[in-house]
């Protein structure tokens, strides 16, 4: 198993530019998430899918639009790429433990660098 | 709001030296909290977590953190630090509402030096 994979590793983009982060993982979960981590602030949701189907907006969404293309994958787009974009971003798969709550597995992240 | 506080940025401990780093959290419902570590360039590892039971947790890497409930809090431990441990560390909350998601804290950076 590969677990939760991310493509590219690092970015570098111009403002304006537009491009698309990949994200798949091959642990058959229902629930993908979409998170950025910045320096001082922890990571933060930008959008998640309960489950195939669905999206929902996390605590950052603008500026960034998701695809839940099947089971597997779910990718993020920026559309016109901000300086303020500048930052690591982590997708991860979650599946729903023992316990009840939903365990989150992280991908190795995307450096992406807007000039 | 419910929220995940590491009030510390940066830990400096002497390698061999007893490590503790702090976190408190503000959560509704039971609290199931996280610890992760992210080393230069990579990705966030797993390293423990508290669910219920014993309120001293261990993990990975040797990591210990103890849960204490009348003081919100969710430190970090190792009895012995290495060089190696130098790296990022967050603590997160588990959210019950339906984004099922984690909530982080600010991240500590802890450097042990030789």
């Amino acid at each position: 198993n590969a677990g939760v994979t991310q493509t590219p590793k690092f970015q570098v983009l111009k403002t304006g530019q537009s491009m698309t982060l990949q994200c798949a993982q091959d642990m058959n979960h229902n629930s993908m998430y979409w998170y950025r981590q910045d320096p001082g602030m922890g990571l933060r949701l930008i959008y998640y899918s309960a489950s195939e189907g669905t999206t929902d907006k996390g605590e950052v969404p603008n500026g960034y639009n998701v695809s839940r293309l099947n089971k597997r994958e779910f990718s993020l787009r920026l559309e016109s790429a901000a300086p303020s974009q500048t930052s690591v971003y982590f997708c991860a798969s979650s599946e729903i433990s023992e316990q009840g709550y939903h365990e989150q597995y992280f991908g190795p992240g995307t450096r992406l660098t807007v000039t | 709001a419910q929220s995940v506080a590491q009030p510390e940025d940066q830990v400096k401990v002497a390698e061999g030296n007893p490590l503790t780093v702090k976190c408190t959290y503000s959560v509704s419902g039971n609290p199931y909290l996280f610890w992760y570590v992210q080393y230069p360039n990579r990705g966030l590892q797993f390293l423990l977590k508290y669910i219920t039971g014993d309120n001293l947790v261990k993990g990975s890497y040797g990591f210990e953190a103890e849960f204490n409930k009348s003081q919100t809090s969710f430190h970090l431990k190792k009895p012995s630090a290495l060089v190696s441990d130098s790296a990022l560390y967050f603590c997160a909350a588990y959210l019950w509402d339906s984004s099922y998601k984690l909530i982080f804290g600010s991240g500590t950076r802890l450097l042990v030096r030789p």
